[in-house]
């Protein structure tokens, strides 16, 4: 059930660009990504919610392909700030009947100065 | 505005020992609450989740248990603590609803010695 991330870990310079994909093998209704800082929660940055769904904020965005089972999260003209491990979560039907999200592994991103 | 409250922020036991770990949030009503487990350098393995008082939903059975006593209020619990039980444990909420983002507290950093 876990969406597989891709790729593992990402390093980068301030100001290149890099994009992150989380694919299910399962019919994918919604995906939420988060920003994890280094001992610090996760952070919400977005969801999507429909195939050919595409969101950003600042230099961040995401699309959604409903079809192809995946979403891409893009870095535009990274900043270090942008540096922790992105998460992708997929909703899948818990055994209560109840929806939970369940996340992929993570991908460890790094931009340097 | 709503708030999670997680606590304590780390703690230190030994094999065999008892663990509580708690979790409140404020500002909200039915929420849905989470327990996450995240090994060191891992990804974010859901441990339980509930939708009301007293109906928790497992998805990793092992030694821990969870509940939920108040409407606002998430227990995760263990009779014996394993040596593999060390990890950030993170609770979460979200709204009702098959796409609400999670909102995490500020985890707690486990380590069984």
């Amino acid at each position: 059930q876990q969406p597989v991330q891709s790729p593992q870990a990402v390093i980068l310079r301030e100001g290149e660009d890099a994009v992150i994909n989380c694919s299910s093998s399962k019919a994918l209704y919604s995906v939420h990504w988060y920003r994890q800082k280094h001992g610090e929660a996760p952070v919400f940055l977005m969801i999507l919610l429909k195939g050919g769904e595409q969101k950003g904020h600042d230099k961040i965005s995401a699309s959604f392909n409903e079809k192809k089972q995946q979403s891409s999260l893009y870095l535009t003209a990274s900043q270090l700030s942008y540096s922790g491990t992105y998460f992708c979560g997929t909703v899948f039907r818990g055994s209560g009947g109840y929806n939970k999200l369940i996340f992929g592994a993570g991908t460890r991103l790094a931009v340097h100065p | 505005s709503q708030t999670i409250h997680q606590w304590p922020a780390t703690l230190v036991q030994p094999v065999g020992s008892p663990l509580s770990l708690e979790c409140t949030v404020e500002g909200t009503s039915n929420p849905n609450l989470y327990w996450y487990r995240q090994a060191a350098g891992r990804g974010l393995q859901l441990l339980f989740y509930s939708v009301g008082i007293g109906q928790i939903s497992s998805e990793v059975p092992q030694n821990l248990s969870a509940s939920r006593p108040q409407d606002r209020q998430f227990i995760l619990s263990s009779k014996k603590l394993l040596l593999s039980d060390s990890g950030f444990y993170l609770c979460a909420w979200g709204t009702r609803g098959n796409n609400s983002p999670l909102h995490f507290g500020n985890g707690t950093r486990l380590t069984v010695t």
